[in-house]
């Protein structure tokens, strides 16, 4: 019954590794974003897709890279993985883009040692 | 920068209290919106106000909106210890695309 599931909840690599986290939603939704917060909470948003097709890239290096084979999934892969990019991980989908009510995942932590 | 900034950044009272928390920001915009995060969980979706509202309501929930002062005031009634959480806004400004988070402000409700 999970309305935006997202995998995996926890997640704890190293430096360099290549890792993905990968999203659901059975909402019906048409746009479906990854945002990612920080350890001072602070929520910035990454990228938005609408019915498969990137919307919104906000200055996120490339080394992240979003892909949405359907307007249901909304996977993450990220490359050479740095310190820096320890933080949580939360997908979310809405109606349409912008003016919108947001519905989470729970979340997928990334720790890189 | 974050669109909105949000004071207290951290707000402790005693169950039974009424918990008041602010939102500022800085663009026009469509709608405000604010949610909840419990600790180790997403957000969750409180409450919706738009630009041509200026209160709000929803069970123990009051929002207010001062579209002049670019500034939102979440009030909480009779606060519950599982009223603990933080609480975020977020704009939605015209042609955007995306909502825009606040900082956050952390309450802690104490039984």
């Amino acid at each position: 019954d999970t309305a935006v599931s997202q995998t995996p909840k926890y997640l704890v690599t190293q430096m360099g590794n290549d890792k993905s986290i990968k999203c659901e939603q059975n909402l019906g939704h048409d746009t479906m974003y990854w945002y990612k917060q920080d350890s001072k909470k602070f929520l910035k948003i990454m990228f938005s897709y609408n019915n498969k097709e990137l919307i919104i890239n906000e200055t996120v290096p490339n080394r992240f890279s979003p892909k949405s084979p359907d307007k249901a999934h909304l996977n993450l892969h990220i490359n050479s993985l740095e310190l820096g990019d320890s933080a949580v991980y939360f997908c979310a989908s809405s109606h349409r883009s912008g003016a919108n009510v947001l519905t989470f995942g729970a979340g997928s932590r990334l720790t890189v040692l | 920068s974050q669109q909105g900034e949000e004071d207290p950044q951290a707000l402790s009272i005693q169950e039974g209290e009424n918990a008041t928390m602010n939102c500022s920001y800085k663009t026009s915009i469509n709608n405000l919106q604010w949610y909840r995060q419990n600790s180790g969980r997403g957000l969750v979706h409180l409450i919706l106000i738009r630009s041509n509202e200026r209160e709000k309501h929803s069970g123990r929930l009051r929002v207010t909106l001062d579209t002049s002062k670019k500034s939102s005031s979440l009030l909480i009634t009779a606060s519950r210890a599982a009223d603990t959480a933080s609480y975020f806004c977020a704009t939605d400004a015209p042609n955007a695309g995306k909502s825009t988070f606040g900082d956050g402000t952390t309450l802690t409700v104490k039984p």
